[in-house]
């Protein structure tokens, strides 16, 4: 398995606190990504980073900043958590962009705004 | 964005053929269709991928027409174990760095 690690596994928070999840990887891929996974809506892209300092938007990034400070770690933030940010968030890691390269996951972050 | 469509649901019983359609528009001419599998509390694990036609791999087959509008997902002789929910991945035609995943098929493989 490649080697991501998500911090917390599991947090419960109030609403608008902030939030930070972290995501680690030690395979030295370019590409990370983090998506939420909610029921109906399946997996959907929040945002992506394609190189230390360099981040873009994903489908569904309102609310939510990253930061990628170094090589093997992208943090997602929620500035002022919301009910609606109740969700299971996933970290991927690629070695380059697209859908042509396999993404690896993490384990997940459940997530619980109350 | 480029939208997807999949089944909700199925159910097979062991050792029948699957077979899961994505439907697909506006997506990138230039990259591919791929296809993921997720237990329950785990990560999505990445199944197959293919640009074309006919793709296959010790798990899975891939098949894609020509016009890309669809691509379906075969699992030959299922088992329990392949009981999970199944995501087709595409990249949007406009945004060229936009993934978007289906909303997932969850298979129930019954003995």
């Amino acid at each position: 398995d490649a080697g991501i690690t998500q911090s917390p596994r599991h947090k419960v928070t109030e609403t608008g606190t902030p939030v930070t999840l972290r995501c680690h990887q030690t395979e030295n891929h370019r590409y990370m990504y983090w998506y939420r996974q909610d029921p109906g809506h399946g997996l959907r892209l929040i945002h992506y980073s394609y190189g230390v300092k360099d981040t873009d938007k994903g489908e569904v990034s309102d609310g939510y900043s990253v930061s990628r400070s170094k090589t093997e770690d992208f943090l997602l933030t929620l500035e002022s958590a919301t009910s609606s940010q109740t969700s299971v968030y996933f970290c991927a890691i690629s070695e380059s962009g697209g859908a042509s390269y396999e993404q690896y996951f993490g384990p997940g972050t459940r997530l619980t705004v109350t | 964005l480029a939208k997807t469509t999949q089944p909700i649901s199925m159910d097979s019983y062991e050792g029948q053929e699957v077979n899961i359609t994505c439907s697909h528009n506006n997506i990138a001419t230039n990259d591919y269709i791929t296809w993921y599998q997720q237990f329950p509390s785990q990560g999505p694990r990445f199944i197959i991928q293919g640009y074309k036609t006919k793709v296959t791999n010790e798990v899975a087959s891939l098949f894609i027409p020509a016009d890309r509008k669809s691509s379906t997902l075969s699992l030959p002789r299922v088992s329990l174990s392949d009981t999970a929910v199944y995501y087709c991945l595409v990249v949007d035609n406009q945004a060229g760095t936009a993934l978007i995943f289906g909303k997932g098929t969850t298979l129930s493989v019954s003995s």
